[in-house]
């Protein structure tokens, strides 16, 4: 089964360190999705990528945070200087758009980042 | 983004139908009804989605009212595999909006 996968599925960092996660979406899906989930609530939408170009950032990406698609493929994303508030899961999703109305997005199983 | 209105749970009872409902009376003409699931220490799943005419898939059927201003997802016989958050979302395109679902508990 080729789906959504992500890595690592955990990570732990000290306050302050920077921290970087890769997910590698289905192989033809040309959009890639990041999310943030907290306990408790449900994911909140971060950015997409459209094959290599980025066409969305939400308000929550700070500047500390950034996205990479470089070749259309694989996706990395980077938090710098992690703070506490940082701690959650990110989801990793994507989905094959044809232009031709909603098409289902496959999520990843998440990271899970703890910063102490 | 239009909001979307569920109850903060649910129990059924296994092999019994489960009906879950979700207002939206602020939906707009273009907005999709989507419907995803979390399972326990996953990623969220697709389940259905529709805009306007009840929609059936191996997974659910999905009941719109005639003025789109409330839907009802129905898992026709729950199994113990169907214990998740339930998520109505309303959008088109790209951007999914997740509010904080409906936890689904199925008894034995």
């Amino acid at each position: 089964d080729t789906g959504v996968s992500q890595d690592p599925r955990h990570k732990i960092t000290k306050r302050g360190q920077n921290v970087t996660f890769r997910c590698d979406p289905i192989s033809e899906h040309n959009r890639l999705y990041w999310y943030r989930q907290t306990l408790g609530q449900g994911p909140e939408f971060l950015t997409y990528f459209q094959n290599e170009a980025q066409l969305e950032k939400s308000r929550l990406l700070s500047d500390r945070f950034s996205a990479e698609r470089p070749k259309g493929s694989f996706s990395t994303l980077e938090i710098q200087r992690t703070e506490q508030g940082d701690s959650a899961m990110y989801l990793c999703a994507s989905s094959l758009e044809l232009g031709q109305g909603v098409n289902e997005q496959f999520f990843g199983p998440g990271t899970r980042l703890t910063v102490l | 983004d239009a909001k979307t209105t569920q109850p903060n749970s649910m129990e059924s009872n296994e092999e019994e139908p489960v009906h879950l409902p979700c207002n939206h009376s602020t939906i707009s003409g273009t907005d999709y009804i989507h419907w995803y699931r979390q399972l326990p220490s996953q990623g969220p799943e697709y389940v259905i989605h529709g805009l306007t005419s009840n929609v059936n898939n191996r997974m659910a059927s999905l009941a719109i009212a005639e003025d789109r201003k409330s839907s009802t997802l129905i898992l026709h016989r729950a199994t113990l595999r169907d214990a998740a958050v339930y998520y109505c979302i309303l959008g088109w395109g790209y951007k999914l909006s997740f509010g904080a679902g409906t936890t689904v508990t199925v008894r034995a």
